[in-house]
């Protein structure tokens, strides 16, 4: 099956530093993929939907200037976590989509990445 | 914002059991799917069934959907101890997919 790459799978940072995402369709072309930040327990929560070679669509609430998503190409996204503060600790995953038109039909998700901002 | 809403929050059985999850949602959809999470990790898609289609089978795993009720369930037969994992309903319509709150479901060996 499909595989998405998501690194790195942990990360622990000084509040105020940069942390950036990435996240790769290793063996298909992804025309669209979606970023997510889950809490313990809880369900994912859609940060935002990008599609290659456009600006990333964002969810209400989120802030585009503090999470910055580049899809520069079909096969790797990226999420930047700016000025990171603990309150920005979390678990964010993503997910990428090869299916073109109206529907979703599957998609394939990366192993995710545990963020903590001390 | 999530669309679907699982219930039972927390399940728990022991190996050999069957286990049922459900899902509601409130809008209608082209799809629902059923997708599976171990702890710290991401989701492993599981099942997809479209909003014509009322039950599809894979393996061990059994799913119905109900579109004039708005709900759909998972059944996990002759479970087993690597079932463990939070499973998750999620609903698309127009390219957009919404995840339940999900389905924390342990079984025992």
């Amino acid at each position: 099956g499909a595989v998405v790459s998501q690194h790195p799978s942990w990360v622990i940072c000084k509040s105020g530093t940069s942390v950036k995402i990435e996240c790769r369709s290793l063996d298909f072309q992804a025309t669209t993929m979606f970023w997510y930040r889950q809490f313990p327990k809880q369900s994912l929560m859609l940060m935002a939907t990008s599609n290659e070679g456009s600006k990333a669509t964002y969810e209400q609430g989120v802030e585009k200037d503090k999470f910055l998503i580049n899809h520069a190409s079909l096969t790797l996204s990226t999420l930047t976590v700016t000025s990171a503060h603990p309150e920005d600790s979390s678990f964010y995953i993503c997910s990428a989509s090869s299916s073109p038109g109206r529907t979703l039909e599957k998609l394939f998700f990366g192993s995710g990445t545990q963020l903590s901002v001390l | 914002s999530q669309q679907g809403e699982e219930d039972p929050q927390a399940l728990s059985i022991q190996e050999g059991e069957n286990a049922t999850m459900n899902c509601s949602y409130k809008t209608s959809i082209n799809n629902l799917q059923w997708y599976r999470q171990n702890s710290g990790r991401g989701l492993v898609h599981l099942i997809l069934i479209r909003s014509n289609e009322r039950e599809k089978h894979s393996g061990r795993l059994r799913v119905t959907l109900d579109t004039s009720k708005k709900s759909s369930s998972l059944l996990i037969t002759a479970s087993r101890a690597a079932d463990t994992a939070s499973y998750f309903c999620a609903t698309e319509i127009n390219n957009d997919m919404r995840f339940g709150a999900g389905t924390r479901l342990t079984v025992k060996p």
